[in-house]
């Protein structure tokens, strides 16, 4: 079975500091890996998806992700954090068994601080 | 933005009533899922519709039920809405193919059962 770890469910950065958002993920077989971002009172948007093409994933506002296999991570990072980054950021797994079904971490939520 | 349009967007009812949410897409896609989310547990999967009339359980199904009569449509009942059932409820799409691996998700439901 599949599940994801996001490790920290608060994280705070100064505006313009690296941002490092932590996903642990588990599977028996290769997974297709995704980031979405949800803002306040929205719905969640895909950021990036790693789908075993290049392991470094680039995506939307910035925002980069590293398949690594050995450690069976898909950290999401930012060079230089912006206020508009506040938002909850999700990390989800999903594997074609039969249908698609798409596995959520519990979430974390970046604050930046001014 | 994918064509996903989620029905209502907020609902308040009482314990004991049935609910009935309801998800439609104008994608043309063969996946269709509803999750519910709540702090500290991330997005957790109901259940899920692979075609028309085909659906599954998932994580946290007990108490819903769904139908998919349609391509386009796919809802989620609350046969006798408990306190526990108060969430946030989104729906979610997604493709066939290397290309559309990732899901889309809708602007979610806000559910209060008083």
């Amino acid at each position: 079975a599949q599940s994801v770890t996001q490790l920290g469910s608060h994280v705070s950065v100064s505006e313009g500091a690296l941002v490092l958002l932590r996903c642990n993920y588990s599977s028996s077989v290769p997974p297709y890996l995704f980031w979405y971002v949800q803002y306040p009172n929205q719905g969640l948007q895909l950021l990036l998806k790693y789908t075993s093409a290049a392991t470094l994933v680039k995506g939307i506002n910035g925002f980069e992700a590293e398949f690594k296999k050995s450690e069976t991570s898909f950290h999401l990072t930012k060079p230089s954090a912006h206020m508009s980054d506040a938002a909850e950021y999700f990390c989800a797994v999903s594997v074609f068994s039969g249908t698609y079904k798409y596995i959520f971490g519990t979430g974390t939520r970046l604050k930046v601080l001014a | 933005d994918a064509g996903i349009t989620q029905s209502p967007r907020h609902k308040v009812t009482e314990t004991g009533t049935p609910v009935t949410l309801r998800c439609h897409q104008t994608e043309n896609h063969r996946y269709m899922y509803w999750y519910r989310q709540d702090p500290g547990h991330g997005l957790r999967l109901i259940h899920y519709s692979y075609g028309v009339k085909d659906t599954d359980k998932g994580e946290v199904s007990d108490g819903y039920s769904v139908s998919r009569s349609k391509t386009e449509d796919f809802l989620l009942t609350l046969e006798s809405a408990t306190s526990s059932q108060t969430s946030v409820y989104f729906c979610a799409i997604s493709g066939q193919g290397q290309e559309n691996t990732e899901a889309f998700f809708g602007q979610g439901t806000r559910l209060t059962v008083v």
